[in-house]
């Protein structure tokens, strides 16, 4: 079935990497993404990772892809107040074509100054 | 500003009335959906719209029922709201390159059924 998990809450000191992990069923996607939603408002597009590749870096950003146990991360470097939000994994289940997405729960990360 | 734009923002109705969420926008895509987010901040898909045609109809009651005028519109109206329809409700559209989709959202209807 198509099933996305993430824990639920972080909590990081400013200036820390924090890590947010994320788990999937549906093997077959060929993107996974990680969306951010800030108070009051809609999702944005973070950042997102081909199947075939295992590590993807982006400023900041570093996304892990573990195929073989479908697991996927988030780290943040140097985390700062800012990134206070909620991210939500997201897989589109089968091919992908028709645009559906399954998004986790979202990991609220609390950051502390 | 290229967006995508949801009216009202906020809504506080009456259980059994009737209503209606707008959403529009105008960066030319050709996919539009239909979210709820739960007080758990729980997202799940409730309807997509590909070119004013429906491709996505997840299990949602019939109360619900989506309308595309045009690419750029899709609207969704609510009849005989219940308590437990109280949530947040995101549009949003999406582009499709070279097999990657990027999902643009609105800033959220926010319902309140009491």
């Amino acid at each position: 079935g198509e099933d996305v998990e993430q824990s639920l809450f972080l909590s990081v000191r400013e200036g820390d990497s924090s890590v947010i992990n994320c788990t999937y069923t549906d093997s077959s996607s060929t993107y996974l993404y990680w969306y951010k939603q800030e108070p009051g408002a809609g999702l944005q597009l973070l950042t997102y990772i081909f199947s075939n590749m295992d590590m993807k870096q982006d400023q900041r950003l570093t996304v892990l892809l573990n195929k073989k146990d479908k697991h996927l991360s988030l780290r943040i470097a140097d985390t700062q107040t800012g990134d206070s939000a909620i991210y939500f994994c997201a897989e589109p289940p089968g091919s992908g074509n028709t645009g559906k997405l399954i998004f986790g729960q979202g990991t609220t990360l609390q950051v502390k100054p | 500003d290229t967006a995508v734009s949801q009216t009202p923002k906020y809504l506080v109705t009456q259980m059994g009335n009737d209503k209606s969420i707008k959403c529009e926008q105008n960066l030319g895509h050709d996919t539009m959906y239909w979210y709820k987010q739960d007080s758990k901040k729980f997202l799940k898909i409730m309807f997509s719209y590909n070119n004013k045609e429906l491709i996505i109809n997840e299990t949602v009651p019939n109360r619900f029922s989506p309308k595309s005028p045009d690419k750029a519109h899709l609207n969704l109206h609510i009849n005989s709201l219940e308590l437990g329809d109280s949530a947040v409700y995101f549009c949003a559209s999406s582009l499709r390159t070279g097999g990657r989709e990027t999902q643009y959202f609105g800033p959220g209807t926010r319902l309140l059924v009491l």
